[in-house]
């Protein structure tokens, strides 16, 4: 059954570093996306992407965030320069058909920031 | 503004009993969309279920089923018989349809079952 991954599974970074999380989504589907969970918390929603741009992004994607396909197969959430409150489980998804269609999740990537 | 309650912080039962996890929303759409979503200890997270808001008959999976009220906007989840696997975070989500599809997650309700 196919499946969204992401790599790395864990990632510690230094306040300030960029970072780069990546996401390989499921291969015929069109829509990506990027959530976040800081610990214990709720699902919170950061962007979304189709036909290589933006759709939408929330409040919390500011000028630090930036996302990327930059080949067939990946999908990038970029920080620029982490701070201590970015330090959370980033998951992206992927939908075959349109923005409410069923997302597919990948297993997430812990960001530590230090 | 969108918004979905999930009142229920925790949850504890023992194996075999039956579990109703509840979701209010609020939206001032005519159209939108529910989901439920299962977060189980290892933390990934896995689609349950979505529900459009012209479709309110009930649905039922296995053990799983669901109850989608408009007239109490609530779209509660129902475990029959629960595991000790059903143990998890179980997260209600809404999108709404006319225009910004960016969906609003309750804060999740964990269960516990115990053995």
């Amino acid at each position: 059954e196919p499946e969204v991954t992401q790599t790395p599974s864990h990632q510690v970074t230094q306040m300030g570093q960029e970072v780069i999380l990546r996401c390989v989504p499921i291969s015929n589907h069109l829509y990506f996306y990027w959530y976040r969970q800081i610990l214990g918390q709720k699902v919170e929603f950061l962007v979304s992407f189709y036909n290589n741009e933006i759709s939408e992004k929330s409040e919390i994607f500011d000028d630090q965030f930036s996302v990327e396909r930059p080949d067939g197969s990946n999908f990038t959430l970029k920080i620029r320069s982490t701070k201590l409150e970015d330090s959370a489980m980033y998951f992206c998804a992927s939908s075959d058909i349109a923005f409410t269609d069923t997302q597919y999740f990948g297993p997430g990537t812990r960001l530590t920031v230090l | 503004a969108q918004k979905v309650t999930q009142a229920q912080t925790e949850i504890s039962v023992v194996e075999k009993e039956d579990v109703t996890l509840d979701c209010v929303y609020e939206t001032r759409d005519t159209t939108y969309y529910l989901f439920w979503y299962k977060q189980p200890p290892s933390g990934e997270l896995v689609f349950l279920i979505r529900r459009n808001s012209f479709d309110e008959q009930n649905e039922i999976s296995g053990r799983y089923s669901w109850n989608f009220q408009k007239s109490t906007s609530s779209f509660n989840f129902t475990i029959t018989a629960s595991q000790v696997v059903d143990s998890a975070v179980y997260f209600c989500a809404l999108s709404e349809g006319g225009g910004s599809y960016i969906p609003t997650f309750g804060r999740g309700t964990s269960l516990i079952v115990h053995p």
